[in-house]
């Protein structure tokens, strides 16, 4: 089992430019999380999905779109990135509800 | 709403000493809690986490916490740290409802002395 893989690694974008972020699990998990994390501030919730074919905002929605076309995965897209949306995201996944989440490696993302 | 305070934003102890890592919550009903650790350049891995019964819970690496309803706490402490132990650690606690969201607290970071 791989667990939680997010994809890339790393990025860097300029100002306006556009990208997705790929998260995929192979634990057949219902529920998908995507976070940002900023020094400071934990992690805070971008948008989250309880099953394929859903998708719902979280706590800092604004920006951000996601997709959940299928159970292992949830994409995450920047259409205009702006140098606010710089920093690392964490895709994260779980099984049923009150369970713990199981996350990736996470994604550093530069807007220049 | 529910909300998570750690308030030490750093802690350093030194090798072999004990640990106690402050978490306080915000929450109507029972929570839900946990707490996870997140080595440099890493994703974060659950350390253990407190639904009902036993207050007092055991997680991975020689680490527990004490739910305290009380009090509001879930304090997370181990007798002997190590210098791998050098991370940040996160409590959180569950959101309730059929979301399994989870809200975090804006971490330790806890530095090991030899």
């Amino acid at each position: 089992n791989a667990g939680v893989t997010q994809t890339p690694k790393f990025r860097v974008l300029k100002t306006g430019q556009s990208m997705t972020l790929l998260c995929a699990q192979d634990m057949n998990h219902e529920y998908m999380y995507w976070y940002r994390q900023d020094p400071g501030m934990g992690l805070r919730l971008i948008h989250y999905s309880v099953g394929e074919g859903t998708t719902a905002k979280g706590e800092v929605p604004d920006g951000y779109n996601v997709s959940r076309l299928k159970k292992q995965n949830f994409l995450l897209g920047l259409e205009s990135a702006a140098p606010s949306q710089t920093s690392v995201y964490f895709c994260a996944s779980s099984d049923t509800i009150y369970n713990e989440q199981f996350f990736g490696p996470g994604t550093r993302l530069t807007v220049l | 709403a529910q909300s998570v305070t750690q308030p030490d934003i750093h802690i350093t102890v030194s090798e072999g000493a004990s640990l106690e890592l402050r978490c306080n919550y915000s929450y109507g009903a029972t929570p839900y809690l946990f707490w996870y650790v997140q080595s440099p350049g890493q994703g974060l891995q659950l350390l253990l986490k407190y639904f009902s019964g036993d207050t007092l819970v055991q997680g991975i690496k020689g680490f527990e916490a004490e739910f305290k309803r009380s009090q509001s706490s879930f304090n997370l402490r181990k007798p002997s740290v190590h210098w791998s132990d050098a991370a940040e650690y996160f409590c959180a606690v569950g959101a309730g409802g059929a979301t399994n969201k989870l809200i975090f607290g804006t971490g330790t970071l806890l530095a090991v002395q030899p």
